[in-house]
């Protein structure tokens, strides 16, 4: 059954940290993946897609990393800023299927 | 201009009513969705649309009936509300349903929160 598991579920942290937020999955086979940002009272808005080839791709602050062979996924958020408190979801497509995380929640705390 | 817009943004009934939520996007996408986000924030996909055909019907309770009039519009309109039916429901599209293997980058709109007493 494919399944995207990530981790923490919940994290808070000092503004102008950075955090690293994980994800696990088993679907195969492999399509893309991506990264979404929900904040509060909104829909998710993706951050980063990566295809099997790719390792890591930057969008600003957000650096997402992938290792198709142990099927992991990191997004590492750098100098953090109250702004990036949202919940982080990560998504893994199965040619035109996507599977879902349940995501993390970030907090970022002055 | 909104990419994806759905109304309403919230929607409080009476169990046993029967509710609509409407949902537009001026992207010109092929593929459209329905997602319900329960109170844990997990999305699970409903439906799916591409060029006003079903292809995605997960294990839905026949209550809830999408509606596409055309590739542009996605209604989803519900029978018999249930108290779990509370939660928020997210249309979103995309270019394509990875006709080439590759999933396109999903666009939502703002969530409807329904509210079911």
């Amino acid at each position: 059954k494919n399944q995207v598991e990530q981790s923490p579920q919940s994290l808070i942290i000092l503004e102008g940290k950075n955090c690293t937020l994980q994800c696990n999955y088993t679907v195969s086979p492999f399509s893309n993946l991506r990264w979404y940002k929900q904040d509060t009272g909104r829909g998710p808005v993706s951050l980063t897609i990566m295809t099997f080839s790719e390792n890591t791709k930057s969008n600003g602050r957000y650096t997402a990393t992938l290792d198709a062979d142990t099927k992991q996924s990191s997004l590492h958020i750098t100098a953090s800023q109250l702004s990036d408190s949202a919940s982080y979801i990560c998504v893994v497509s199965q040619s035109y299927i996507p599977t879902f995380g349940r995501g993390t929640s970030l907090i970022v705390h002055p | 201009d909104t990419a994806v817009s759905q109304t309403p943004k919230y929607l409080v009934t009476q169990m046993g009513n029967d509710k609509s939520i409407k949902c537009e996007q001026n992207l010109g996408h092929d593929t459209m969705y329905w997602y319900k986000q329960d109170s844990k924030k997990f999305l699970k996909i409903m439906f799916s649309y591409n060029n006003k055909e079903l292809i995605i019907n997960e294990t839905v309770p026949n209550r809830f009936s999408p509606k596409s009039p055309d590739k542009a519009h996605l209604n989803l309109h519900i029978n018999s509300l249930e108290l779990g039916d509370s939660a928020v429901y997210f249309c979103a599209s995309s270019q394509d349903r990875g006709l080439a293997g590759v999933a396109g980058e999903l666009f939502f709109g703002e969530g409807s929160r329904l509210t079911v007493l």
